[in-house]
């Protein structure tokens, strides 16, 4: 089954603690990207990935790192976690990040909250 | 960049007709997405715009304008399980990645 998966699913830590959360795709899609959701401020780009070894940032990727050493696999490292990290996150990836590629493929997302 | 507008909540009628708008601003233009959020799951993918004129897919049409930057989804013969977060998105270049709106919360009632 084509599919994104994310893990974990929920975790809750605390501050300061690093932690990854990983995203893996296996529909041999190019692009990339990481997303965070908070209640009435809709889905913001943290970092995203055109393809590997290729990383730029989104609009909110303070206190977060990625990386993409392969095209299946796009980690989001939180070095030290603090409490305003406190969100949804949802992983995305696409056939490519140009136009006209629109249909981004979600995973099921990961609730992480920090203490 | 790009910014976008669209309302934060609608609510409407099982079986009636509803309109979600979305107005954006953009350096450029790559066409116009949108996607659909149940409360608890991921956002899917519903209908991209690239020209101006309305597309239909089932009970779900979109339209574009791309003269008055402005595009909505329209939601036909209204059914419970329609009640989600709708978001509108719009890419400024080619290369660039899509921005989303802040989304619309539909709320259908009996």
């Amino acid at each position: 089954e084509a599919q994104v998966t994310q893990n974990p699913r929920y975790l809750i830590t605390v501050t300061g603690k690093k932690l990854t959360v990983t995203c893996s795709q296996n529909m041999n899609h190019e692009y990339m990207s990481w997303y965070r959701q908070d209640p009435g401020l809709g889905l913001r780009q943290i970092y995203y990935s055109m393809n590997v070894e290729v990383t730029d940032k989104g609009d909110v990727p303070e206190g977060y790192k990625v990386s993409r050493k392969e095209k299946r696999n796009f980690p989001l490292i939180l070095e030290s976690p603090s409490p305003n990290q406190t969100s949804l996150y949802f992983c995305a990836s696409s056939p490519s990040g140009r136009a006209p590629y629109n249909e981004q493929f979600f995973g099921p997302g990961t609730r992480l909250t920090v203490l | 960049g790009q910014s976008l507008e669209q309302p934060s909540e609608v609510t409407a009628v099982e079986g009636a007709i509803v309109q979600i708008n979305c107005t954006y601003q953009t350096s450029g233009f790559y066409g116009l997405s949108w996607y659909q959020q149940h409360d608890g799951g991921a956002p899917t993918f519903l209908s991209y715009n690239a020209l101006d004129g309305l597309e239909e897919t089932g009970r779900f049409s979109s339209f574009l304008s791309r003269s008055d930057s402005y595009g909505y989804l329209l939601l036909q013969e209204l059914q419970m399980k329609d009640s989600a977060s709708y978001f509108c998105a719009v890419r400024d270049s080619g290369n660039t990645p899509l921005v989303f709106g802040k989304g619309t919360r539909l709320s259908v009632i009996a």
